[in-house]
């Protein structure tokens, strides 16, 4: 059974700070999202990771993938208030049934001025 | 519609009651997926349907949970009697793919279940 884990799964930064979220996950798979979520809102897409290797960035985020670690992470640059929300890394499944995401706990990120 | 439609927003039933969550996809998309997103957790996967097959309900926790997509387009989950474990926010998500259709999926904003 394919496990997600996410760390930290709360994070209180201040503006103009770095800091890296991390996904672990469980069994080999190449493909794997980062979505946000804000409160009461839906899940919005921010990067879809599809090799091992993959990096992509916007703005002050940028994720990236190791397939052979099962890692990927989540880098926040010079965070601002903005970016306050929970942010959530999802798994697809490998193999057949390659539409199903497991996804992670969630971080809830707090932007401090 | 511009996105993925779901209603009602908000959903209050009495334990043992039924009820049932409609989900409007993105005109023309063949992929639809259902959430349950309990409070401070990640979502997790109750079922699939590629136009009107369901091709996956393993994630349906219970039998009396059901959904369905008669017609390729509108989606309905169906909660039978339901219980207070049920309390969640159920997702609904489309997308024009048939392969790999979480590279282009689209999120509704929920059906926040409460059962009191």
């Amino acid at each position: 059974e394919l496990k997600v884990e996410q760390n930290p799964l709360f994070l209180s930064m201040q503006e103009g700070k770095n800091y890296t979220i991390y996904c672990n996950y469980s069994t080999t798979s190449d493909r794997l999202y980062w979505y946000r979520q804000d409160p009461g809102k839906s899940l919005e897409s921010l990067f879809v990771l599809l090799s091992n290797g993959a990096v992509k960035q916007e703005g002050r985020l940028m994720a990236s993938l190791d397939t052979k670690a099962r890692l990927s992470t989540l880098h926040i640059t010079a965070a601002v208030h903005d970016l306050s929300a929970t942010y959530f890394c999802a798994v697809e499944n490998s193999g057949g049934s390659n539409y199903k995401l497991t996804f992670g706990k969630g971080t809830l990120l707090t932007v401090n001025p | 519609g511009a996105g993925v439609s779901q209603s009602p927003r908000y959903k209050v039933a009495k334990r043992g009651q039924d009820v049932a969550l409609r989900c409007d996809p993105i005109s023309g998309h063949v992929s639809l997926f259902w959430y349950q997103q309990a409070l401070g957790q990640g979502p997790e996967f109750l079922t699939y349907f590629q136009n009107e097959a369901q091709l996956d309900k393993s994630g349906l926790p219970s039998d009396r949970f059901f959904a369905e997509r008669p017609e390729g387009s509108v989606s309905t989950l169906k909660i039978q009697r339901t219980q207070q474990e049920d309390s969640a926010v159920y997702l609904c998500a489309s997308s024009l793919r048939r392969d790999r259709p979480n590279t282009e999926a689209f999120f509704g904003q929920g059906t926040r279940l409460t059962v009191v």
